[in-house]
């Protein structure tokens, strides 16, 4: 059974567009996060979300919105995208929060043309 | 805010050899110190989780270690196997749901 799983894994748009990445955890965590892995492969945090609370990373546009249907599910809206948009999106979980160990999804491939 | 580094960037050894990846970070406050893998093409897989109060953690063939006054942290990799091939990430949990990434390190273990 897949723990933290995302669709697509690969998504090529035009900028401009709008689009989404979906993350779903079947572990029962409270806590789920998405990651921003660049072309040079570092690996930034741009949110978390626990029990309706988001806390978001100043550094992340406003044009990227988290959306929780649901404890399991941690949606990533993206509009009007732009090229420096491209890298991969990774989805995580955890228990609680950032003192626990989290379970990373397998990650969504963005390339924006 | 907390900054991570990874020394060496890329790492090769013969097969059965041990090796110590290193950890380096800012802000001594962390809650803790995750170590991680990263396959080509793949998301992290979770290695050893040590929390501020521990120093070490140890998992099979790999041994954590943290050092809260140096800002340190290594990984020890002992009998290491063409399997142990991948990225190795440490990251710093931070308050508020933080986890400070370094760059990673690129071990490559040689048949």
């Amino acid at each position: 059974d897949t723990a933290v799983s995302q669709t697509p894994k690969y998504l090529v748009t035009q900028m401009g567009n709008d689009k989404s990445i979906k993350c779903e955890q079947n572990l029962g965590h409270d806590t789920m996060y998405w990651y921003k892995q660049d072309s040079k492969k570092f690996l930034k945090i741009m949110f978390s979300y626990n029990n309706k609370e988001l806390i978001i990373n100043e550094t992340v546009p406003n044009r990227f919105s988290p959306k929780s249907p649901d404890k399991a599910h941690l949606n990533l809206h993206i509009n009007s995208l732009e090229l420096g948009d491209s890298a991969v999106y990774f989805c995580a979980s955890s228990p609680s929060g950032s003192t626990d160990t989290q379970y990373f999804g397998p990650g969504t491939r963005l390339t924006v043309l | 805010k907390q900054e991570v580094t990874q020394i060496p960037a890329a790492l090769s050894v013969p097969e059965g050899e041990n090796l110590v990846l290193n950890c380096s970070f800012t802000d001594s406050a962390i809650y803790n110190l995750q170590w991680f893998r990263q396959d080509p093409g793949k998301g992290l897989t979770s290695l050893l989780l040590i929390q501020s109060s521990q120093r070490e953690q140890t998992s099979g063939r790999l041994n954590a270690s943290l050092d809260k006054s140096s800002g340190r942290s290594t990984l020890y990799i002992a009998a290491s196997q063409p399997g142990d091939s991948a990225t190795y990430l440490c990251a710093g949990g931070s308050g508020a749901n933080n986890l400070f990434f370094g760059t990673g390190t690129r071990l490559t273990v040689i048949p």
